[in-house]
């Protein structure tokens, strides 16, 4: 089975500071792997995806997220954040064992502060 | 700008009725899924379905039913809510797939409706 482990819960970081969020995902087959964004009071919307090829992929808004199969990672980062960045981040996964249905990890919140 | 509609965004309700969750999508997807989210938890996937008349349950066992009648329209029913049942309910849709855009097709998903049952 397919798992997603963010390691932070809750990232507080001040406007216009870099930040990193940790996902780790367990499976030993070829893997999608993908990045959500969820605003207040919306649903989940598709931030970036790693399907194949280079290992950085980039995103709406700024975001880059790299993905390292030596250490099944896939950092979700941003080298300068804004406000407006505040929101709950999912990391998911597909593939890994023949299932097309994402599984999602439990979400890091990025608090940006002023 | 949302393709998938959920309603009602917020419902609250008593113990013991019967809700209907609406879930509709007007980009042809044939895929469906329903994800139960509460604070600081995985999202949980309750049902999903393949396409017309095709439905099967999820990881997380839900006294929920579902059906799909037709592509679009996708509802959850609860025939006698809980308090247990109080979360966040999101519907999301996957396009029709071929070869391997199976697993790498991202999920659109509708805002949500927050059930709280009193």
């Amino acid at each position: 089975a397919q798992s997603v482990t963010q390691l932070d819960s809750q990232v507080p970081v001040f406007e216009e500071a870099p930040v990193e969020l940790r996902c780790n995902y367990s499976s030993s087959v070829s893997v999608y792997l993908f990045w959500y964004v969820q605003y207040p009071n919306q649903g989940l919307q598709l931030l970036l995806k790693y399907l194949s090829g280079s290992t950085l992929v980039k995103g709406i808004n700024g975001f880059e997220a790299e993905f390292n199969k030596s250490q099944t990672s896939f950092h979700l980062r941003k080298p300068s954040v804004h406000i407006s960045d505040t929101a709950e981040y999912f990391c998911a996964v597909t593939g890994s064992g023949g299932s097309y249905i994402p599984t999602f990890g439990r979400g890091t919140s990025l608090i940006v502060h002023p | 700008e949302a393709d998938i509609y959920q309603t009602p965004r917020y419902l609250v309700i008593g113990t013991g009725k019967k809700i209907t969750l609406e879930c509709s999508q007007t980009m042809g997807h044939d895929k469906m899924y329903w994800y139960q989210q509460d604070p600081g938890m995985e999202l949980h996937l309750i049902h999903y379905s393949y396409g017309v008349n095709s439905t099967e349950k999820g990881d997380l066992s839900s006294e929920s039913t579902v059906s799909r009648i037709r592509t679009e329209h996708f509802p959850l029913t609860l025939e006698s809510a809980r308090p247990s049942h109080t979360s966040q309910y999101l519907c999301a849709s996957s396009p029709p797939y071929s070869g391997t855009s199976a697993y790498n097709s991202p999920l659109h998903f509708g805002n949500g409706t927050r059930l709280t049952v009193t």
